[in-house]
């Protein structure tokens, strides 16, 4: 099952931040936390990944708690491309962390003109 | 850098044949999931496969099988098809050989298969 809880459904105007909460209240001292994007009929894209520090890249922001029991993604300035079902992973370390993903339900993200 | 190819992107079956499914993953990359995803059930993990090795395997029942060539290109394959098997399967490859702990994984369009 997965092990992350998020929003089934969130609104965002488009130029503004949109900004995605997930929490993983069991997670683990190893796991690392993964934000995929699935835009609707193609495979699911990587957006950013961390595990204990805030870390950023030409996507996205991702901030994870101290106590990292929920993390959230930033999407600085939304644009209608950005429409797509978010999911948020919690995943061990190790080699094997990022070849057995459990998706749950994921937040379906609407970017709205 | 070509991305992770999947063919076919669509498939027809009917109920009680066979099918295979090809992934080729980014070059370079040792590991290969693959991944079913339905409306009712969501995406969930049927197994990775590194270095010609099946190394995790999700929940789904021994019609389910796959395997992966030495080139790391890797095939699925469903034999007697049921209609619940109808879904959108994707591949996923990972691991660079230059890299040994998490990284991501990078997805193909997938193939949609219909079992009628």
């Amino acid at each position: 099952d997965a092990k992350t809880t998020q929003p089934p459904s969130m609104d965002c105007a488009e130029g503004r931040a949109a900004n995605l909460p997930c929490n993983h209240s069991t997670i683990s001292g190893n796991e690392y936390v993964y934000w995929y994007r699935q835009i609707h009929s193609q495979g699911p894209q990587y957006i950013i990944h961390g595990l204990k520090n805030n870390e950023t890249n030409e996507m996205a922001s991702l901030i994870i708690t101290e106590d990292r029991k929920s993390s959230t993604l930033i999407l600085p300035h939304a644009t209608l491309r950005d429409t797509a079902v978010y999911y948020c992973i919690v995943s061990p370390s190790g080699i094997q962390g990022a070849q057995k993903l459990v998706f749950g339900q994921g937040t379906r993200l609407t970017i709205n003109p | 850098k070509a991305g992770v190819t999947q063919t076919p992107r669509y498939l027809i079956k009917t109920r009680g044949q066979q099918v295979t499914l090809s992934c080729s993953p980014i070059s370079g990359h040792r590991s290969v999931s693959w991944y079913q995803q339905t409306p009712g059930q969501g995406l969930q993990f049927l197994f990775e496969y590194f270095s010609e090795t099946q190394r995790n395997k999700g929940n789904f029942p021994g019609r389910f099988s796959g395997r992966q060539f030495s080139n790391s290109r890797s095939e699925m394959n469903v034999s007697t098809l049921e209609l619940g098997d109808s879904a959108l399967y994707l591949c996923a490859s990972s691991l660079p050989r230059e890299k040994r702990m998490n990284t991501e994984a990078f997805f193909g369009q997938g193939t949609r298969l219909t079992v009628v």
